[in-house]
């Protein structure tokens, strides 16, 4: 079983839509919990960062994790044209381990 | 917030050539970056931590003596592809936690194109 698993995709919504992007892991030591947005050619942009099991919210998007289940996932509310990018999932156990990423799901929203 | 810049954004270079690519923490100080390799269409593959005054620690498969990483100080680390070939076109990234055990922060990425 591969330690961090995500759906590639491809998504496509229309604007407006309510996005569900999810990962499931393996590693129980995972303790904090990444989502990084990219763009066609550039790299990974930190969008939203949390620790442990709950929910967190910055602005359309929430993140939960639910750690007994080892799952955690990303809703976009009122997608946007403008949110069409790859999503990567990237738990982590803290300290200088390094980062896991899922393969990351591509994600358009077509106005 | 933390700003990590890549240089150059994109390079072209003909076989054989060697290719080096700069990372640096703009408003922190970084005594570890990771350089990272993207397939089109894949997921981030780390290549290697860089560690600030010591040896780079590469991972499984990666070839050190092909892709030679310096970090000479706390703000810039370098990738070197030496003898590069078409096989090694790919686009490269680093990151850097602005705080140890933090989110990693990543540069724009160097495409790299081998003729």
């Amino acid at each position: 079983q591969k330690e961090v698993e995500q759906d590639p995709g491809p998504l496509s919504v229309p604007e407006g839509a309510i996005v569900s992007l999810n990962c499931t892991y393996s590693n129980s030591a995972f303790q904090y919990f990444m989502w990084y947005r990219q763009y066609s050619r550039k790299g990974p942009e930190l969008l939203m960062y949390t620790y442990s099991s709950g929910n967190k919210e910055d602005g359309r998007f929430t993140a939960q994790v639910d750690k007994s289940s080892k799952y955690i996932s990303l809703f976009i509310r009122d997608s946007q044209p403008s949110d069409s990018a790859t999503y990567l999932c990237a738990p982590h156990p803290g300290g200088s381990e390094k980062l896991v990423f899922g393969k990351g799901t591509k994600l358009t929203v077509n106005p | 917030g933390a700003v990590v810049s890549q240089h150059p954004s994109w390079v072209i270079c003909k076989s054989g050539t060697s290719v080096k690519i700069e990372c640096r923490s703009l408003d922190f100080q970084a005594t570890t970056m990771f350089w990272y390799r993207q397939f089109p269409k894949q997921s981030l593959m780390l290549m290697a931590t860089s560690n600030e005054g010591s040896k780079a620690t590469y991972e499984q498969g990666v070839e050190k003596d092909k892709f030679l990483i310096n970090h000479a100080s706390l703000t810039l680390s370098t990738l070197t592809v030496t003898s590069a070939h078409p096989e090694d076109s790919s686009f490269y990234i680093c990151s850097a936690p602005p705080v140890s055990g933090q989110p990693q922060h990543f540069g724009d990425g160097t495409r790299l194109s081998i003729l």
